[in-house]
């Protein structure tokens, strides 16, 4: 079973709508979590990280994160053609360099 | 911004062959990563370095290895490869303990036929 679960599998949004993607972890023991973007025939790039319960905002960008409920989200407003892209959440605990990802989202935005 | 370089970009094997894939970086990061992506499976772990002269055994080494002659390169070794390899690997480098963002290098796209 994938530890870290990404829904939805594949998102449209409109030119300047909201996307949101989520990520579930089956492990308490994460202590750590980042989004990460790919886009076509390019590496992973990272994002944001978010290490603390609530929210953390950086320009268009604002994840969430609820440890108790083991689920971290990303939402991206005003979205970009640019923007569209492969978006990875990644976790790790505390005493490791090793990060689990989870299948990702492909986020298209229609201009 | 971390630069992370690999090389080639693209390449053709043969089964049974041996397989050389190289990284660079030049950020000085202690850390250095080697996944391999494949559709259904995201990124998954082979090897990795906490830094020179070091490598370690990820989630997936089986027909893998790594040498880590320094901190600036990493290599991934398929001594026997075999169709199954085929997949796009990346490289991928970090530093800190605990907070690690790590930074990816462009992919190579590997075939083995």
């Amino acid at each position: 079973q994938q530890k870290v679960q990404q829904s939805p599998e594949s998102l449209s949004v409109p030119e300047g709508g909201m996307a949101s993607f989520n990520c579930t972890s089956s492990d308490r023991n994460f202590q750590y979590f980042w989004w990460y973007r790919q886009h076509s025939g390019e590496g992973p790039k990272a994002l944001m990280s978010i290490f603390s319960d609530g929210d953390k905002k950086e320009g268009r960008f604002t994840a969430h994160l609820n440890k108790a409920s083991l689920h971290v989200s990303l939402h991206i407003r005003d979205s970009q053609p640019s923007d569209s892209a492969l978006y990875f959440c990644a976790a790790s605990f505390a005493n490791t360099r090793k990060l689990i990802f989870g299948l990702g989202t492909t986020l298209q935005v229609q201009p | 911004e971390a630069a992370v370089t690999q090389s080639p970009r693209n390449k053709v094997a043969v089964t049974g062959g041996k397989v050389t894939l190289s990284c660079n970086q030049t950020n000085n990061h202690n850390n250095m990563y080697w996944y391999r992506q494949d559709t259904g499976h995201g990124l998954r772990l082979i090897h990795y370095s906490y830094g020179a002269g070091s490598t370690e055994k990820g989630d997936i080494p089986d027909g893998y290895k790594a040498s880590r002659p320094s901190q600036e390169n990493f290599s991934l070794i398929l001594e026997l490869a075999t169709p199954s390899q085929t997949s796009v690997y990346f490289c991928a480098s970090g530093d800190t303990l605990g907070q690690d963002t790590q930074y990816f290098g462009p992919g190579t796209r590997l075939l083995v036929l």
